[in-house]
């Protein structure tokens, strides 16, 4: 079964930093870009990052450039977030996502943020 | 910066047909795809490439594209196909982004 599964959410006060994970299984992962998307409380989804497969590309919102970087293991099947400088405007539930052309079309269950003090 | 826009809500009676349209200047250059997500579940790909449909996506989903706006059309709905729905597609202005449509909530009446 093709999987993604997110962790490393939690609470954490501004100012502060935060690396989250995620785990994929049922298929090639090496093969794949890969993105995290986010989506605070009420709120509509936002792109955050995106990860070419041998990681020579990688791209992030306006948002998050210069405090966020996005990474990943292809030996452990896995993709990173790492999160410094963080905001309250960044809780949010996080989400890894599997990249099909532009879009994208296997999303893991996602692991909540929350900043405030 | 690029901006796909929906329209907020839309509702529909059960087997009548929902459209939502999505509109953004880069349409015609980009493809698009589009996302169910139902409350505390993660989005679900409905549509890609304008017009594709995924395995295991009914065939009440469709896709279409005509210029700047992109329409998910969902015939005959049933009230499980009560969600919020996100188009979503590339800027195309060299900058490799990933946007975004504000969303529409569809409410089965």
């Amino acid at each position: 079964e093709v999987q993604l599964v997110e962790s490393g959410g939690g609470l954490v006060k501004p100012g502060g930093s935060l690396r989250l994970s995620c785990a994929a299984s049922g298929f090639t992962f090496s093969s794949y870009s890969m993105n995290w998307v986010r989506q605070a409380p009420g709120k509509g989804l936002e792109w955050v990052s995106s990860i070419s497969s041998s990681s020579s590309y990688i791209y992030y919102a306006d948002s998050v450039k210069g405090r966020f970087t996005i990474s990943r293991d292809n030996a452990k099947n896995s993709l990173y977030l790492q999160m410094n400088s963080l905001r309250a405007e960044d809780t949010a539930v996080y989400y890894c996502a599997r990249v099909l052309s532009d879009g994208m079309d296997v999303w893991g269950q996602g692991t909540t943020v929350t900043v405030s003090s | 910066s690029y901006e796909l826009t929906q329209p907020p809500s839309v509702s529909v009676s059960p087997g009548q047909t929902a459209r939502i349209t999505c509109s953004g200047d880069a349409l015609p250059k980009q493809y698009a795809y589009w996302y169910q997500q139902k409350p505390g579940q993660a989005p679900v790909l409905v549509i890609y490439k304008d017009s594709e449909r995924p395995s295991g996506i009914p065939e009440r989903f469709s896709g279409s594209s005509s210029g700047t706006t992109v329409t998910l059309t969902i015939s005959g709905v049933q009230a499980e196909d009560e969600a919020d729905y996100y188009c979503q597609s590339a800027d195309s202005s060299g900058t490799y982004r990933t946007v975004f449509g504000t969303g529409t909530k569809v409410t089965v009446l």
